[in-house]
């Protein structure tokens, strides 16, 4: 059964790089969109982007212009890169599987990283 | 604000059915298919329903998922006490070539 393991830093100060990193264990890398979602403090989720196995991304447009999602087929990961941080990205970080078989539904997800960004 | 429209908050007692809608538009649900996620306190979001109605592997069938129009709802029977979560709806959208979630339904089983 596939499962993912994120990892990265959990508090940063105004205008650093967020950094977070996905494992994917016990599964096929290929044919699915691995993804990164987000939720705020008390809040709903927001889709951050995804990439496939190939590289091809996709971000959401109001957080391109600091996105960066790359993928390292060899390990069996995918990172997130978010710059020039500030108190709104404070978030639960999540990363997850989106695929055919669930009709690019997310499953399954890691375990979630909190991130706080200080001022 | 959310893009997908959800009650903030629903509840019920043991044994009884409820159920949540979730409103969108033309170019989120009205042309594309739904999913829904679980929420149990501290923990990750889990798929419950995708393609509307469809249910993952080990979900039970208390929980059905169905959309019109441009709206879907969930309905959860036998009502549980471990169901006591919060759900959000999500569908793709169009305009963002990415997906939108609903502001989540926080359900308390009373």
């Amino acid at each position: 059964q596939v499962q993912l393991q994120q990892w990265g830093a959990g508090l940063l100060k105004s205008s650093e790089t967020l950094s977070l990193t996905c494992a994917v264990y016990s599964g096929s890398f290929t044919g699915y969109y691995w993804t990164w979602i987000r939720q705020p403090p008390g809040k709903g989720l927001e889709w951050i982007g995804d990439i496939n196995h190939s590289g091809s991304t996709r971000y959401n447009p109001s957080l391109k212009s600091r996105l960066t999602i790359s993928v390292d087929t060899s390990k069996n990961q995918f990172s997130l890169m978010l710059s020039s941080v500030t108190a709104a990205d404070t978030a639960v970080y999540y990363c997850a599987r989106a695929g055919y078989s669930t009709d690019w539904g997310f499953d399954p997800w890691g375990q979630g990283t909190p991130v706080t960004v200080s001022s | 604000q959310s893009v997908l429209t959800q009650p903030p908050s629903a509840s019920g007692t043991p044994g009884q059915r409820v159920s949540i809608s979730c409103s969108g538009s033309s170019s989120n649900i009205g042309s594309n298919t739904v999913n829904w996620y679980q929420q149990l306190p501290g923990t990750a979001p889990k798929l419950l329903i995708y393609s509307n109605n469809q249910r993952p592997s080990g979900v039970p069938d208390r929980f059905s998922g169905s959309k019109s129009g441009t709206s879907a709802s969930l309905a959860i029977s036998g009502l549980q006490s471990d169901d006591e979560a919060d759900y959000y709806c999500a569908a793709w959208a169009d305009s963002l070539n990415g997906p939108v979630f609903g502001g989540g339904t926080k359900l308390t089983v009373l």
